[in-house]
């Protein structure tokens, strides 16, 4: 059975302090690794797409990278707007994303 | 564009009532699946459509739970003879085939 464990489950950063998130996971043939950012009373909106150990992808201050065991989302000089939950998932040979619970994140000014 | 819209986006169910909710995917994407997401956790998955065609329910926690999308592009999760344990928020999602999932905001289900 697929699985993916999120750390921490909240964390909290002043404005400019960079850091990272984890996502554990294991899964029986990996066809994609999916990080979504989730705002409150929202849908999750995604975020990357990662298929194979060594990629890695950027946009703006976020960068998730990969390997065989776990995916780190970097948040590089966070602001305030990045304040959210994350949440990242996993997909088998099935269509279905097997999500974790997800890291609170906050960012203080 | 038009994204993934959901309807209602609250819903407030006396126990035992059925409710139906609905999903509008993004025109043209084949796939659509359905996650119910309790509070503090992630979204968990309960059935995928691939047009009119539900190739896995196997998420679905009981009978009660029946979910259909008749022409290949509206969907209704209805869920009958509600229970408390049913409350939770219910996204859609859609895509095109073996992509990315873009979500709805959600359906926030309350049985009281």
């Amino acid at each position: 059975e697929d699985q993916v464990t999120q750390s921490p489950e909240a964390l909290r950063l002043q404005e400019g302090e960079s850091s990272s998130l984890n996502c554990s996971y294991t899964v029986s043939g990996l066809r994609g690794l999916f990080w979504y950012r989730q705002d409150p009373g929202k849908g999750p909106e995604f975020l990357f797409t990662l298929y194979s150990a060594g990629e890695e992808k950027e946009k703006e201050r976020l960068k998730a990278t990969l390997t065989k065991k776990e995916s780190f989302l970097h948040i590089t000089a966070p602001k305030p707007e990045d304040s959210a939950t994350y949440l990242c998932a996993v997909q088998d040979g099935s269509e279905k994303l097997v999500f974790g619970k997800g890291t609170k994140l906050t960012v203080n000014p | 564009g038009a994204g993934v819209s959901q309807s209602p986006r609250y819903k407030v169910a006396k126990r035992g009532q059925d409710v139906a909710l609905r999903c509008d995917p993004i025109s043209g994407h084949v796939s659509l699946f359905w996650y119910q997401q309790a509070l503090g956790q992630g979204p968990e998955f309960l059935t995928y459509f691939q047009n009119e065609a539900q190739l896995d329910k196997s998420g679905l926690p009981s009978d009660r739970f029946f979910a259909e999308r008749p022409e290949g592009s509206v969907s209704t999760l209805k869920i009958q003879r509600t229970q408390q344990e049913d409350s939770a928020v219910y996204l859609c999602a859609s895509s095109l085939h073996l992509r990315e999932q873009y979500f709805g905001p959600g359906t926030r289900l309350t049985v009281t």
